[in-house]
């Protein structure tokens, strides 16, 4: 069965340091999602990805994160000067379309030291 | 008020059981309803969607939507240790984001 790949599985990474989170999407899939999860929290909602551009952001995805596809396979979440509070484990999610449900990779487990 | 709510439980039921599980909402707008499992420290698993009012069931689990009591529910049927994991409600609107609740906690015992 198709899955959402992620990598790497654990990044442990310097305050103020740049980190890029890699993501492949299911193949068919249109949709593209990023949420993260702080330890003993809910899982939230980043951003949404669609024909190459943001769809939708939530407040927590400020001007330190991007996103981007830079091929046709990869979807990366860029944050760039990462703070102790962005420790939390990452997940990239796909969609075949808008309203179909949203399947989830293993995700990435950010340390900020 | 939450948006999604979930009882944190945990919620423990013997083995063969029935495990229910509930979960409110607050937006009248929800229209997608979506039922994951993640185990400790593992990535949210797909277990069940819905999206009209009513039951629907998918071998051993059956949701329930009651839109007009703002209320989804999960069924599991001869509950299995392996059921042991915390169910996530989720929410969507006529946007994309799904909108979880804290989930709860199901222990099955032998």
């Amino acid at each position: 069965e198709p899955e959402v790949t992620q990598t790497p599985s654990h990044q442990v990474t310097q305050m103020g340091q740049e980190v890029i989170l890699r993501c492949v999407p299911i193949s068919n899939h249109l949709y593209f999602y990023w949420y993260r999860q702080i330890l003993g929290q809910k899982v939230e909602f980043l951003v949404s990805f669609y024909n190459n551009e943001i769809s939708e952001k939530s407040e927590i995805f400020d001007d330190q994160f991007s996103v981007e596809r830079p091929d046709g396979s990869n979807f990366t979440l860029k944050i760039r000067s990462t703070k102790l509070e962005d420790s939390a484990m990452y997940f990239c999610a796909s969609s075949r379309g808008a309203n179909q449900p949203q399947h989830f990779g293993d995700g990435t487990r950010l340390s900020i030291l | 008020q939450k948006e999604v709510e979930q009882n944190s439980g945990p919620l423990s039921v013997p083995e063969g059981a029935i495990a229910s599980l509930n979960c409110t909402y607050s937006d009248r707008g929800s229209q997608s309803f979506f039922w994951y499992r993640q185990y400790s420290g593992k990535s949210p698993e797909l277990i069940m969607f819905i999206y009209s009012n009513g039951d629907k069931e998918d071998g051993r689990f059956t949701a329930q939507l009651n839109k007009a009591s703002q209320y989804v529910s999960l069924l599991i049927r001869d509950s299995q240790p392996s059921d042991s994991a915390t169910y996530l409600c989720a929410v969507k609107k006529d946007t994309d984001k799904l909108i979880f609740g804290t989930g709860t906690r199901l222990q099955v015992f032998p």
